[in-house]
């Protein structure tokens, strides 16, 4: 019973370089959740995906894009890293029409450093 | 006003007491409210929700809740140091409204032996 598998779970880039996060879930959820959390300002959504083929902004997504591969699987890239960037990323998935009562199922989290 | 508010603490209780968290939140609206806790260094795991007033219990863990004031708390009974955590209040406005969560920044509980 894997959950929300997140790769990489460390890394440290420079300023101006690009990567991408994985994210995958097997649990059949339809919505995907992309957060940053930094000490003191706690959990803040970049983007998610209601359901297949859809994206939305959350609070905090400029610098970020998003895709969401198919139904298991959404990934974040950071096209031209900042150091402003470093935190802790998480993904979580939940069921759409009933996140209101099941709530999240978080991924083991990516710390990113940009130097 | 912050819409979900929690005291960062610490909050530092003995083992075997209860352990009183708070959180309140400005929409009246909201519909649903979950407990997460976070250990040092790991991802939040859900461990209680609630959306009717009152309580609700699970094991050592009840959730309280009050639309009329606001307010959503969660009691530990027999703390124990393994409860040692953040603990993070999260508020949806279900439906109607967003069904993103809004997140209090967390309640840090150090529980000693």
């Amino acid at each position: 019973n894997a959950g929300v598998t997140q790769t990489p779970k460390f890394q440290v880039l420079k300023t101006g370089q690009s990567m991408t996060l994985q994210c995958a879930q097997d649990m059949n959820h339809n919505s995907m959740y992309w957060y940053r959390q930094d000490p003191g300002m706690g959990l803040r959504l970049i983007y998610y995906s209601a359901s297949e083929g859809t994206t939305d902004k959350g609070e905090v997504p400029n610098g970020y894009n998003v895709s969401r591969l198919n139904k298991r699987e959404f990934s974040l890239r950071l096209e031209s890293a900042a150091p402003s960037q470093t935190s802790v990323y998480f993904c979580a998935s939940s069921e759409y029409r009933t996140a209101t009562i099941y709530g999240y199922t978080f991924g083991s989290g990516t710390r990113l450093t940009v130097v | 006003q912050k819409e979900v508010e929690q005291n960062s603490g610490p909050l530092s209780v003995p083992e075997g007491a209860i352990a009183s968290l708070n959180c309140t939140y400005s929409d009246r609206g909201s519909q649903s409210f979950f407990w997460y806790r976070q250990y040092s260094g790991k991802s939040p795991e859900l461990i209680m929700s609630i959306y009717s007033n009152g309580d609700k219990e699970d094991g050592r863990f009840t959730a309280q809740l009050n639309k009329a004031s606001q307010y959503v708390s969660l009691l530990i009974r027999d703390s124990q140091p393994s409860d040692s955590a953040t603990y993070l209040c999260a508020v949806n406005k279900g439906p109607g409204g967003s069904y993103i969560p809004t997140f209090g920044r967390g309640t840090s509980l150090i529980v000693h032996p």
